[in-house]
């Protein structure tokens, strides 16, 4: 069975800080892990990941994968209170539907 | 713009009455999917579609059903609610030839008292 576990499952930071979120699998047969956002509504996506060691970046938020030791990290710098949320780490292997950790839920206060 | 969307945005029933969440997208994607968000479990899935006339259970299927007659509907029905499928559902679907990126509802919160 298709396992992911996040972690820390909350998360308070001070804006400005750099925060590490952690997500840690185990598949079958792996395509491809992905991140989102979620604030109040519906998750938004950010990242897709298929090779190890290629850093994704986007602004402030970058993420990479390591598929020997089974894990993902999603890097946030310079954080804002709009960086608030709930990231959520999803794995997709063999089919199309994806698999969800729990989610990390991140808190920035100015 | 494509998009999908899902009706009603909330709901409050009784237990043991049928209720049907719509989930409408015009993106074209043959494949569609209902999950369940509670506290503490994350997402989870119900059904999914990957195309008409298609349809398959997912981790948390029981008590639920949906039906796939075209390409833009994926209706998730709860043929007799109980409190412990009190819950926030999200619709998403994805196009075949994607890797991975599925595309979400607005999310429709149901309580069942």
């Amino acid at each position: 069975e298709d396992k992911v576990v996040q972690s820390p499952l909350s998360l308070v930071v001070h804006e400005g800080d750099t925060v590490t979120l952690n997500c840690s699998y185990e598949v079958t047969n792996f395509r491809s892990l992905l991140w989102y956002k979620q604030e109040k509504k519906a998750p938004t996506f950010l990242f897709m990941l298929t090779s190890s060691g290629i850093e994704k970046k986007s602004g402030r938020l970058s993420s990479i994968l390591d598929k020997k030791e089974l894990f993902s990290i999603l890097n946030i710098t310079a954080t804002q209170t709009g960086d608030s949320a709930i990231y959520l780490c999803a794995l997709r292997a063999g089919s199309y539907q994806l698999t969800f950790g729990k989610g990390t839920k991140l808190s920035v206060i100015p | 713009d494509a998009e999908i969307t899902q009706s009603p945005r909330h709901k409050i029933t009784e237990t043991g009455r049928q209720v049907t969440l719509a989930c409408h997208q015009t993106w074209n994607h043959n494949n569609m999917f209902w999950y369940r968000q509670d506290l503490g479990h994350g997402l989870r899935l119900i059904h999914y579609s990957y195309g008409v006339q298609d349809t398959n259970k997912g981790e948390v299927s029981d008590g639920y059903s949906v039906s796939r007659s075209n390409t833009e509907d994926l209706p998730l029905t709860l043929e007799s609610a109980a409190s412990s499928q009190t819950s926030v559902y999200f619709c998403a679907s994805s196009a075949a030839t994607s890797t991975g990126e599925l595309f979400f509802g607005e999310g429709s919160r149901l309580t069942v008292l």
